[in-house]
């Protein structure tokens, strides 16, 4: 059973400009959902997808999007980088009506000069 | 609104018993869940806990709850070199079918273990 793979591990971006990261979810889980930490601190929520749509969203303005594919991998998107959007970004899966937590990536480190 | 709390910092001698407690203020979750992260990894799920629920064990791990109080503690016993991280406590609220919602994280406590 694989786990939550996530690409890539490290990434520089210029403010301004676009980033998409990718996530490839557990084996037999359909719910994708994506986490913003900044350093120092809990990871804050950005959204959800299950079955190709948003299915919850965080208090994260507009210019981050999402995807879901069929295979229920994942890619967030992030739109004219600020420097606050410096983080590590995790993704997590888990199975639709299923109860026992998510399972988390490695993350993606995000840095914005 | 919701909101979970956790104190910084704990330090501990190898061997010892760790306590690491956490608040939370959403009266209707309905999972919380400890999760650990080591330096430059993402988060591994340690345990969890129902909200009907006032203790779990675990191995080396035990939950305990106290609805009332809204407070949640995750002691580790014979602490190692190796339980040096940070340990988030999490909640999540029931979605419509059952399913957990999304987690809400506290801001994480670092474990540090000396030898």
């Amino acid at each position: 059973e694989t786990g939550v793979t996530q690409s890539p591990t490290h990434l520089i971006k210029t403010r301004g400009q676009q980033v998409t990261l990718r996530c490839s979810s557990q084996s037999g889980h359909n719910t994708v959902s994506w986490y913003q930490q900044a350093l120092g601190q809990g990871p804050q929520f950005i959204f959800q997808y299950y079955r190709e749509e948003e299915n919850g969203r965080g208090n994260f303005p507009p210019r981050f999007s999402g995807l879901q594919f069929p295979n229920y991998s994942s890619e967030l998107n992030v739109n004219a980088l600020e420097l606050d959007d410096s983080a590590l970004y995790l993704c997590a899966s888990s199975r639709r009506g299923g109860i026992y937590g998510y399972t988390f990536g490695s993350g993606t480190r995000l840095t914005v000069v | 609104g919701e909101d979970v709390e956790q104190s910084l910092f704990l330090s501990v001698r190898e061997g010892d018993s760790s306590v690491i407690n956490c608040t939370y203020t959403d009266s209707s979750s309905t999972y919380l869940y400890w999760y650990k992260q080591e330096p430059g990894a993402g988060l591994q799920l340690l345990t969890y806990i129902f909200s009907n629920m006032d203790m779990k064990q675990d191995q080396r791990l035990t939950v305990l709850l106290n609805k009332k109080d809204k407070h949640l503690s995750l002691r580790i016993a014979d602490t190692q070199t190796g339980d040096s991280a940070i340990y988030f406590c999490a909640e999540s609220i029931m979605n419509y079918g059952g399913s957990q919602g999304n987690l809400i994280f506290g801001k994480g406590t670092k474990l540090s273990v000396k030898p």
